[in-house]
């Protein structure tokens, strides 16, 4: 199964500053997707990066916002920009690694960023 | 947005009880899948059950799916600690392929 790093960890920003959030994976995938979880809720998904294209936003979502990078099949970054305190969330990339497991195939996540912008 | 609605939102039980949680969601699926997160990291799958299969086992795991209800249920047997955890389920109803998730159970487990 994929394997995804994911940094950093945890943060805590000032407003109005910038955060870029890393993900490699040890595998070359097509599809990356970022989601955001608020605090208590479930999540939900933010913007599909492909490589060597735009990222595809999901509503509400703006790449101003959340400018994303894919540049190659491993590797991308998600920018949290101008954060205000409704950013403080956690971000999760995932890839839809479709490995086989005895409980069936499933999709990878990283470990999350934990933001807090104060 | 989310597929659909998870009861209990939270669950709390003694070690060596079974815990229940039911998910139900709105469109047709090929698949429905569970997830765990701890403490807020990041999310490991559990379980994947197909649309023609009513029933699934893995260890202590136990799926169910009822398709004309569009619900689903997880059943852990034998809690421990350790599986103080939110639990998720998921199906891959999302435009770009992704994970459409419901909102979530809330487990604690206690010693």
């Amino acid at each position: 199964s994929a394997v995804i790093s994911q940094k950093p960890s945890r943060d805590i920003c000032q407003r109005g500053t910038s955060l870029t959030i890393q993900c490699q994976v040890d595998s070359q995938v097509t599809m990356m997707f970022w989601y955001r979880q608020q605090p208590g809720q479930s999540l939900t998904l933010i913007a599909t990066a492909n490589q060597g294209s735009e990222a595809t936003y999901e509503s509400g979502f703006v790449i101003d916002k959340f400018p994303i990078s894919r540049p190659n099949l491993t590797f991308s970054t998600l920018t949290v920009s101008n954060m205000s305190p409704e950013d403080s969330s956690i971000y999760l990339c995932s890839v839809d690694a479709r490995f086989r497991t005895g409980a069936g195939y499933g999709y990878t996540f990283g470990s999350g960023t934990r933001l807090t912008v104060v | 947005s989310q597929q659909g609605e998870e009861d209990p939102q939270a669950l709390s039980i003694q070690e060596g009880e079974n815990a229940t949680m039911n998910c139900s969601y709105k469109t047709s699926i090929n698949n429905l899948q569970w997830y765990r997160q701890n403490s807020g990291r990041g999310l490991v799958h559990l379980i994947l059950i197909r649309s023609n299969e009513r029933e699934k086992h893995s260890g202590r795991l136990r799926v169910t799916l009822d398709t004309s209800k569009k619900s689903s249920s997880l059943l852990i047997t034998a809690s421990r600690a350790a599986d103080t955890a939110s639990y998720f389920c998921a199906t891959t109803g999302g435009s770009q392929g992704n994970l459409i998730f419901g909102k979530g159970t809330k487990l604690s487990v206690k010693p």
